[in-house]
């Protein structure tokens, strides 16, 4: 199975803070990447698929980025509904697993 | 407006089964694979299995194979999953998911666009 890291798995942060968040897979994925948002008590919530591709109905500040084995979730300006916790899935091949997530609360 | 509402999920011994199931509406439900991911209290989630648009076709994750059958009634607009074998590591929230890729088949295209509220499933004595 492909491994997924993600880094940092926490991270405090201020309203209007550009945020990065990585991802990494144990394989080269092409550009089979997804991100999701999980809010407390909600279902994930897409966000961008195909590593790059912005989900209809979300907002444009958030971007992907990357290819291959090494890929980027931005947020360029945080906004107050954006605390939650944010997980890669890889597409490449079954299983598709995901990364163990990381949080972004309020600083 | 797509809905996927799932249903099944309860409190059951270990060695026990149970058969979750999803209805699914607001999109035309045999043209598009469906999945099945879970998510243990307080942790990640963790990818469970799929199925083709049809069904000819299933994928599992090593730990639920020869345990979990996904299946699927295109004439019902309905996705189950049949768990058996259960262990206390199965308890989780077991979430029924929509793919985004509309060709059918379960590829590297595949997103997941639309997930149900869950259903949950505790394994335990």
């Amino acid at each position: 199975d492909i491994q997924m890291t993600q880094s940092p798995s926490s991270l405090s942060a201020s309203i209007g803070d550009r945020v990065t968040i990585t991802c990494r897979a144990s394989q080269t994925i092409s550009s089979y990447l997804n991100w999701y948002q999980q809010k407390p008590r909600k279902a994930p919530n897409l966000l961008i698929y195909a590593a790059s591709s912005l989900q209809s109905g979300v907002p444009s500040r958030f971007s992907g980025s990357g290819s291959g084995s090494d890929f980027t979730l931005t947020i360029s300006s945080l906004q107050p509904e954006d605390f939650a916790t944010y997980y890669c899935q890889q597409s490449y091949t079954t299983p598709f697993t995901f990364g163990p997530g990381t949080k972004v609360d309020i600083k | 407006e797509v809905q996927l509402v799932e249903s099944g999920g309860g409190l059951v011994q270990p060695g026990g089964s149970l058969r979750l199931s999803c209805s699914a509406s607001g999109f035309t439900f045999s043209n598009f694979p469906m999945h099945w991911v879970r998510q243990a209290p307080g942790k990640g989630l963790e990818y469970v299995s799929a199925i083709s648009s049809n069904g000819g076709r299933t994928y599992y994750a090593d730990s639920m194979k020869g345990r979990f059958t996904i299946s699927r009634d295109n004439s019902k607009n309905t996705l189950y999953l049949q768990m058996s074998s259960l262990k206390a590591e199965d308890t989780a929230l077991y979430y029924c998911i929509k793919d985004g890729a509309i060709d059918g088949a379960v590829t590297a295209t595949t997103y997941f666009d639309y997930w149900g509220q869950g259903t949950l499933v505790t394994v335990s004595s």
